[in-house]
């Protein structure tokens, strides 16, 4: 089955821009959708295909793909976007299964 | 209000059996699929299952497979996650999601979450 790999930890000057990546070969084939979670809470969708965003979500999360990369953008980043983040797509090898990725937390610095 | 609450969670013994439930709200439950997703302690997201907006096609991870079954009541607008053979490594928070695209579709996303309900497997 697919597999999708984050970087474990980035951290992210208040107000600056970090970008969070996501790697798989599942991801040549679906778009990647990305969750935040905080410490005792539910999943929260942010983006999903291209770079859609649900409603209540803030512009400054933006997503994008490239080959088998897919990326999560927070621009002019806030302390409440400190929080683990997850990629997720459709596993690529045909069994209808789903994948998510390895998870990122962000520290807002 | 677009709402999914589980229920079921407790602590039960390695090889025993529990039924989750997820009780859908606010929106046309068989019009969606649905999922269940863990969280071991400490640990990130796993999904674990999903069925059909019409129960017609169900599948699971290959850790679960044989073991649990997932299942629907349209009627009652509720998710079902049965259980069996529990195992340490299955202790975790089990959460249900709604699938905001049909199961042929390219995209996918998870859009809708509930609390999540709390399975500890320990003697």
């Amino acid at each position: 089955s697919s597999e999708l790999t984050q970087d474990p930890a980035v951290s992210v000057a208040l107000g600056q821009t970090v970008r969070i990546t996501c790697q798989g070969d599942s991801l040549r084939s679906y778009y990647a959708s990305w969750y935040q979670q905080k410490p005792g809470q539910a999943p929260v969708l942010v983006i999903y295909g291209k770079n859609n965003r649900p409603s209540g979500i803030p512009d400054r999360f933006s997503g994008s793909s490239s080959g088998n990369t897919a990326s999560l953008t927070i621009t002019g980043a806030q302390a409440e976007d400190e929080a683990d983040y997850y990629c997720n797509s459709r596993d690529s090898s045909g069994n209808h299964h789903y994948v998510f990725g390895t998870g990122t937390k962000v520290t807002v610095l | 209000q677009v709402q999914l609450v589980e229920s079921g969670g407790g602590v039960v013994q390695p090889g025993r059996s529990l039924r989750l439930s997820c009780a859908a709200s606010g929106f046309t439950f068989s019009s969606y699929g649905m999922h269940w997703v863990r969280q071991a302690p400490g640990k990130g997201l796993e999904w674990v299952a999903v069925i059909w907006y019409d129960g017609s096609n169900k599948y699971y991870e290959d850790s679960v497979k044989g073991r649990f079954t997932i299942s629907r009541d349209n009627s009652k607008n509720t998710l079902y996650l049965q259980m069996k053979s529990l195992r340490a490594e299955d202790t975790a928070v089990y959460y249900c999601a709604r699938d905001l695209y049909g199961p042929l579709d390219q995209l996918h996303a998870f859009d809708i979450w509930g609390q999540g309900t709390m399975v500890t497997v320990s003697s």
